[in-house]
This record gives structure tokens, C-alpha cells and sequence, in this order.
């Protein structure tokens, strides 16, 4: 099955400074690769995602990029707000009615 | 509002005796899925439905039964609790079938098995 790693596993920034959060996918069929964001004790909810067709998407500060031939897709947040701390999850999938498997999560702090 | 349900939100009970957290959503959406959250272990899927009375294991599916007898609710079921199966656990919904797309997950399930 499909396997996801996600690095770091922590990532403290700067207030205004940009974050990058990578993950690698073993499964070469995937072809839908979501971001979810999971605030304090709050549900995840998908903040961005991008399909195989696609090599960069943007959406305000937040942005995704697929490498579809290494096999790695990165989120990557610029300006960072307070409002950016939170536990982000990357997510792969292939297709089918297997779902997604997901990464381990990274925690995304904002210093003041 | 659309929206995932789940019931109870916070429980805490003893090991073998069986518990229900059920799983509705008004959304008419036909894949529901259960996950359940460890640190450092991320999201887990358990078992998966894609329609009425289909149902299928995730990755992690040891321990626990479901069912899907109506579109809206995916009841998760532990027969007999074991303290290895204190975790946070999410219902989520998808509208489509074949690729999940967007996951709209519950507010979570806090399980305590002493």
C-alpha cells in the first residue's frame, strides 16, 4: 500500500517568515495529494490540494508543489500569522476506494 | 449546516465492555470512513464505506466492527475495549466514491479504555 512521510515533524518560524513542510509518497498510481489543517482541538480540514495534471498551486499565502518524478510534494506558507499555528497533515491517494493514507503530521508553531 | 456527527464526543469506560460511537452526516455523501489519531502516528484509517451495506478495512482495523444500513450514519462498534484502543477517533464524509476528494471530518470522539 501506499506509504507517506512527512518532515519535520516540528517546525517553529518566525512570525512573518515563510514555512515548508515536505512529504514523500512510495505510490506511483497516486494521483491526489491533499493538506489538511488540524487546529487545537479542532477537526483537520483540507486547506489545499493538488492532482498529478498539476505541477504548482497557489492559494493566498499557501502554496503546493508535486514533483511527480521524485515522488515529493511541499506546503509552503509565507507571511505566517499566529493564526498559522497548528498540526498539518499531508495526504496521498491513488485512486480507487482505498482513501487517503496520511503522513504523521508536522506541528507548526509562530513565534511572536 | 452541513455537517459530520459524532456521538459521544468524550467517554470513558472499562476494558470488554462494548461500545457504540455512531457517525451521522447530512450531506447525502456516499463514502464515510473512520480514522483514529495517536501522537505521532497521524491519522489512521480503520474501515471504509462506499455506499450501503459496503463496507471495507483500512489499515488498522483489528478490534472494531462497523456497519452502514443507511446512507447518513456509520456507526463505529468496539466489541470488547482494550486499553490499546484509547485513542481520538474521527468519522468523515466524502461526496465522492472513487478518489475521496475533499474529507469533511466530525469533531472527533475521545475514547478512554481503562
Amino acid at each position: 500500500g501506499e506509504n507517506v512521510e512527512q518532515h519535520p515533524s516540528t517546525l517553529s518560524v518566525q512570525e512573518g517568515d515563510s514555512a515548508v513542510i515536505k512529504c514523500t509518497y512510495s505510490d506511483s498510481a497516486s494521483n491526489y495529494f491533499p493538506w489538511y489543517k488540524q487546529e487545537l482541538g479542532k477537526r483537520p480540514q483540507l486547506i489545499i490540494d493538488i492532482r498529478s495534471n498539476v505541477g504548482e498551486k497557489k492559494d493566498q499565502r499557501i502554496a503546493v508543489t508535486l514533483n511527480k518524478t521524485a515522488k515529493h510534494f511541499s506546503l509552503h506558507i509565507t507571511e505566517t500569522q499566529p493564526e498559522d499555528s497548528a498540526v498539518y497533515f499531508c495526504a496521498a491517494e491513488r485512486g480507487g476506494a482505498d482513501g487517503l493514507t496520511f503522513g504523521k503530521g508536522t506541528h507548526l508553531i509562530i513565534q511572536p | 449546516e452541513a455537517q459530520v456527527t459524532q456521538n459521544p464526543r468524550y467517554l470513558i469506560t472499562v476494558t470488554g465492555k462494548k461500545l457504540t460511537v455512531t457517525c451521522s452526516q447530512n450531506m447525502n455523501h456516499e463514502y464515510m470512513s473512520w480514522y483514529r489519531q495517536d501522537p505521532g502516528l497521524g491519522l489512521r484509517q480503520i474501515y471504509y464505506s462506499m455506499n450501503v451495506e459496503v463496507t471495507d478495512k483500512g489499515d488498522v482495523p483489528e478490534g472494531y466492527k462497523v456497519s452502514r444500513k443507511e446512507k447518513r450514519n456509520f456507526p463505529l462498534i468496539l466489541e470488547s475495549p482494550s486499553p490499546n484502543q484509547t485513542s481520538l477517533y474521527f468519522c468523515a464524509s466524502s461526496r465522492q466514491v472513487y478518489g475521496t476528494g475533499e474529507l469533511f471530518f466530525g469533531e472527533g470522539s475521545r475514547l478512554t479504555v481503562l
